[in-house]
């Protein structure tokens, strides 16, 4: 089946860059997704990304998607504490009866 | 517009015993998928449900089941409990199959 991978763990400092990235293996994906998890809650839908674009911005958001290479990756800008969060990736056909596949994970840590 | 609503918020079974869980999807989204999510296996998709119909179903034993309603509420039946039935079970909308989803807050179910 079809795979999305993320690294498990991200530590970075209040203030810096966070880049968070994913790699996925279906060629036809058609919408690549982001999703933050917080402590006790559900997924809550970040951005996401068409498969026919490279980049997308929103605010403190930057999604880069490296089509070629299966390789999605999301910046967040002046990171701060309360970015502190699980950050899912996710991939799907859109429509139909495809069911988006989630990564594992990668659990972002913001140190003051 | 509110959001997804999962409720009970957590529920403490005993193993053998049998739970329901219910979900009211975002006005107007037609399409309602559940997920486990734990530790170890990350999140696992369990069935969606479009318009009354279950249209995709994950890999999970018989003992896992649901349905959806006219007005798009849907629950989950899990009978004859296991221990590693232990997990947070996700709810999420979306208004068309494939399409981006909207979590609730899930339910936290402990087998004991």
């Amino acid at each position: 089946g079809e795979d999305v991978e993320q690294s498990l763990f991200l530590s970075v400092r209040e203030g810096d860059s966070s880049v968070i990235n994913c790699t996925y293996t279906d060629s036809s994906s058609t919408y690549l997704y982001w999703y933050k998890q917080e402590p006790g809650a559900g997924l809550q839908l970040l951005t996401y990304i068409f498969s026919n674009m490279d980049m997308k911005q929103d605010q403190r958001l930057t999604v880069l998607l490296n089509k070629k290479d299966k390789h999605l990756s999301l910046r967040i800008a002046d990171t701060q504490t309360g970015d502190s969060a699980i950050y899912f990736c996710a991939e799907s056909m859109g429509g139909g009866s495809y069911i988006p596949t989630f990564g594992r994970g990668t659990s972002l840590i913001v140190h003051p | 517009k509110a959001g997804v609503t999962q409720t009970p918020r957590y529920l403490i079974k005993t193993r053998g015993q049998q739970v329901t869980l219910s979900c009211s999807p975002i006005s107007g989204h037609r399409s309602v998928s559940w997920y486990q999510q734990t530790p170890g296996q990350g999140l696992q998709f369990l069935f969606e449900y479009f318009s009354e119909t279950q249209r995709n179903k994950g890999n999970f034993p018989g003992r896992f089941s649901g349905r959806q309603f006219s007005n798009s509420r849907s629950e989950m039946n899990v009978s004859t409990l296991e221990l590693g039935d232990s997990a947070l079970y996700l709810c999420a909308s979306s208004l068309e199959q494939g399409e981006k989803l909207f979590f609730g807050s899930g339910t936290q179910l402990s087998v004991l």
